[in-house]
C-alpha cells in the first residue's frame, strides 16, 4: 500500500518559512509525491508534485531526499491563508492518489 | 489551473431515495475522473477511477451497485448513491485529468455535501 507518513499538526508564524515533512519509505523509482492542501468543507488544491528533482513553483518548494524516501514541502513566507490540512502523497498505478491523515498547518498572526 | 466544477453542492434526501452528483471539467477534456468521499474530520478516501467510455473502477471494499458511476463524455461524470441511507452522509469530491499519465494533476472540484435523513 502506498503509505505516506506525516506529523498530525505544525504551527508556523506568518512570515516566516515552513517546512512539512513526509516519509514515503516505500516508494519505487517511478512513483511521483504530490501536494494538496485542502480548507475546510472545500475540494482540496493542488500545491506541488515531482519524481526526483527538488521543485519549485509560484506556491512552494519540493525538496525530495536522494534516496526519494522522504520529501519536505517548504512555504517561504507563511501567510494566514496558508493555514489547511496539508496532504503528501504516493502517486500509484493509473495516477491514482491515496491520501494519507496528512498535516494540520496552524498560522499564527 | 483547471476549473471542475460540481452540482449540487449540498443535498438532503430521504433514506431510500437515490442521489446523483455530477462533475464537470470546464476547461478540458478529463479521460479519467475520479471519485472520493470525506467523512467528518477524515482524510479523502478513493472511491473509484472512471474512465471516458468504459466501466469504473472501484476501490476494495466499495459497492459498485450502490455507487453507480457513469463517464459518458469526456467533460462529464456522475455518481449516483442509490438507495441512500443515513450512513452514506458523507462529502463527495471529485477530481479530473486529462488522462492517467503518471505525474498528471489531479483537479479537484469543490465536493458536494450528502445528508441523507
Amino acid at each position: 500500500d502506498a503509505k505516506t507518513t506525516q506529523p498530525n499538526s505544525m504551527e508556523s508564524n506568518e512570515e516566516e518559512p515552513v517546512h512539512l515533512p513526509c516519509n514515503h519509505s516505500t516508494i519505487s523509482g517511478t512513483d511521483y509525491i504530490h501536494w494538496y492542501r485542502q480548507l475546510p468543507s472545500q475540494g482540496p488544491e493542488y500545491v506541488i508534485h515531482g519524481l526526483t528533482s527538488n521543485v519549485n513553483n509560484r506556491m512552494a518548494s519540493l525538496a525530495i531526499a536522494e534516496d526519494r524516501k522522504s520529501s519536505t514541502l517548504i512555504l517561504h513566507r507563511a501567510t494566514l491563508r496558508d493555514a489547511a490540512v496539508y496532504y503528501c502523497i504516493q502517486e500509484t498505478s493509473g495516477s491514482r492518489l491515496t491520501f494519507g491523515e496528512g498535516t494540520q498547518l496552524t498560522v499564527n498572526p | 489551473g483547471a476549473v471542475v466544477s460540481q452540482h449540487p453542492s449540498w443535498v438532503i434526501c430521504k433514506s431510500g431515495t437515490s442521489v446523483k452528483i455530477e462533475c464537470r471539467s470546464l476547461d478540458f477534456q478529463a479521460t479519467t475522473m475520479f471519485w472520493y468521499r470525506q467523512f467528518p474530520k477524515q482524510s479523502l478516501m478513493l472511491m473509484a477511477t472512471s474512465n471516458e467510455g468504459s466501466k469504473a473502477t472501484y476501490e476494495q471494499g466499495v459497492e459498485k451497485d450502490k455507487f453507480l458511476i457513469n463517464h459518458a463524455s469526456l467533460t462529464l461524470s456522475t455518481l449516483t448513491v442509490t438507495s441512500a441511507h443515513p450512513e452514506d452522509s458523507s462529502f463527495y469530491i471529485c477530481s479530473a485529468i486529462p488522462g492517467p499519465i503518471p505525474g498528471s494533476t489531479q483537479y479537484f472540484g469543490p465536493g458536494t455535501r450528502l445528508l441523507v435523513l
